[in-house]
């Protein structure tokens, strides 16, 4: 099976930085990467889907890239409703894995 | 509005079984594929299983392959997870999520509230 992996594992960062967590599949999965933001106590919600393409409604400062192997998720201005663990998934083929999560707080 | 709204958990003895349902509403329900995903407390995200629009596809995780089954019905607008031979490490909140395809190759786009399994004696 195709094992994900994500980095750093927790971070922080101040309001207004550029956060980049990059994930990893061990195998190519050409575009088929989601990302998902998980809130304190509060159900998964998805940012991004097919590597690049953000879900309707969720803010701009989010992007995703990659392709393959490697995958990005940016957030281009750290805000502090963005406090939250973020994980990838690889949806390719079952099973439908998901990394082991970035947990990302304000400085 | 799409809602999903699972039920059924509940503290369960090692060994017994329990089923899980997710009623869904708000969208075409037999037009997408659906999911079962877990969360141990304070930890991540685990796929549990996955069924296509039409049952045609039905996939598991190896930690659940042969103790649980996936199924739905297309005319009650329902999700459900059979689940045989609990074990303490099934121990988890269960979400039910939608996929944006009717095949299971898609990222889900809604999740519903999730329900609380406790495997304990």
């Amino acid at each position: 099976d195709i094992q994900m992996t994500q980095s750093p594992s927790s971070l922080s960062a101040s309001v207004g930085d550029r956060v980049t967590i990059t994930c990893r599949a061990s195998q190519g999965i050409s575009n088929y990467l989601a990302w998902y933001q998980q809130k304190p106590g509060k159900v998964p919600k998805l940012l991004i889907y097919g590597a690049s393409t953000l879900q309707s409604g969720v803010p701009s400062r989010f992007s995703g890239s990659g392709s393959g192997t490697d995958f990005t998720l940016t957030i281009s201005s750290l805000q502090p409703e963005d406090v939250a663990t973020y994980y990838c998934q690889k949806y390719n083929s079952a099973p439908l894995t998901f990394g082991p999560g970035t947990k990302v707080d304000i400085k | 509005e799409v809602q999903l709204v699972e039920s059924g958990g509940g503290l369960v003895q090692p060994g017994r079984s329990l089923r899980l349902s997710c009623a869904a509403s708000g969208f075409t329900f037999d037009g997408y594929a659906m999911h079962w995903v877990r969360q141990a407390p304070g930890k991540g995200l685990e796929w549990v299983s996955g069924i296509s629009w039409n049952s045609g596809t039905i996939t598991y995780a190896d930690s659940v392959k042969g103790r649980f089954t996936i199924s739905r019905d297309n005319a009650k607008n329902s999700l459900y997870l059979q689940m045989n031979s609990l074990r303490g490490e099934d121990t988890a909140f269960y979400y039910c999520a939608k996929g944006r395809s009717t095949v299971q190759a898609a990222a889900f786009n809604y999740w519903g509230q999730g329900t609380l399994v406790t495997v304990s004696s």
